[in-house]
């Protein structure tokens, strides 16, 4: 149980366009779902918290016009990263938990802006 | 304010030989406390957690953490390593469960562990 899925698993984009992560809890109902960002040989960097139905609470230093997260349903967020620029390469993680309790990661996302 | 630390980057330990991963926290309230795992381009996985009870806590694949309260700490532990154990090793603090960032986790910097044959 507790499975956290994420597609696409690996992203190359051009430098302008937009690209669309999904976060996926596929055995139960996730309350709140995290963004992370990890960078190479790095701990994770919260990006933001998403509860389901209302708008998500960005990080400080995190624009919420650049990376955009619904959470439509319980058991689906997205992040888009709008126009994506080469610094925004990096791997991106999400998390679902169920009323706060353990969090659950998917895979992460390895994007590539060229 | 919740904070993690994690003092080494990098263990070395002999397989078959006992490993330790350090951890000690910060937190304003009652810690709970969490050791996941990731192998390279992967997500994390959760090992074990701890939130009340029993100071000794045992998790998936062997592992197990100390909870010590007067030490403030959380080492993770093995009584015996696999080459397959060595990965990224990341602690956790949890922020409490109000506002808007219900169940936020504080990571520690991550311990790299390689175990060699």
């Amino acid at each position: 149980g507790a499975v956290v899925s994420q597609h696409p698993s690996r992203v190359i984009c051009k430098s302008g366009t937009s690209v669309k992560i999904e976060c996926r809890s596929l055995d139960f109902q996730a309350t709140t779902m995290f963004w992370y960002r990890q960078f190479p040989k790095q701990s994770l960097m919260l990006m933001a918290t998403s509860n389901e139905g209302s708008k998500a609470t960005y990080e400080q230093g995190v624009e919420k016009d650049k990376f955009l997260i619904n959470h439509a349903s319980l058991t689906l967020s997205t992040l888009t990263v709008t126009s994506a620029h080469p610094e925004d390469s990096s791997f991106y993680i999400c998390s679902a938990t169920t009323q706060g309790e353990t969090q659950y990661f998917g895979p992460g996302t390895r994007l590539l802006v060229l | 304010a919740q904070s993690v630390a994690q003092p080494e980057d990098q263990v070395n330990v002999a397989e078959g030989n006992p490993l330790t991963v350090k951890c000690t926290y910060s937190v304003s309230g009652n810690p709970y406390l969490f050791w996941y795992v990731q192998y390279p381009n992967r997500g994390l996985q959760f090992l074990l957690k701890y939130i009340t009870g029993d100071n000794l806590v045992k998790g998936s694949y062997g592992f197990e953490a100390e909870f010590n309260k007067s030490q403030t700490s959380f080492h993770l532990k093995k009584p015996s390593a696999l080459v397959s154990d060595s990965a990224l090793y990341f602690c956790a603090v949890r922020d409490g469960l109000r506002g808007s960032t219900l169940g936020r986790l504080y990571f520690g910097r991550g311990t790299q562990l390689t175990v060699w044959p």
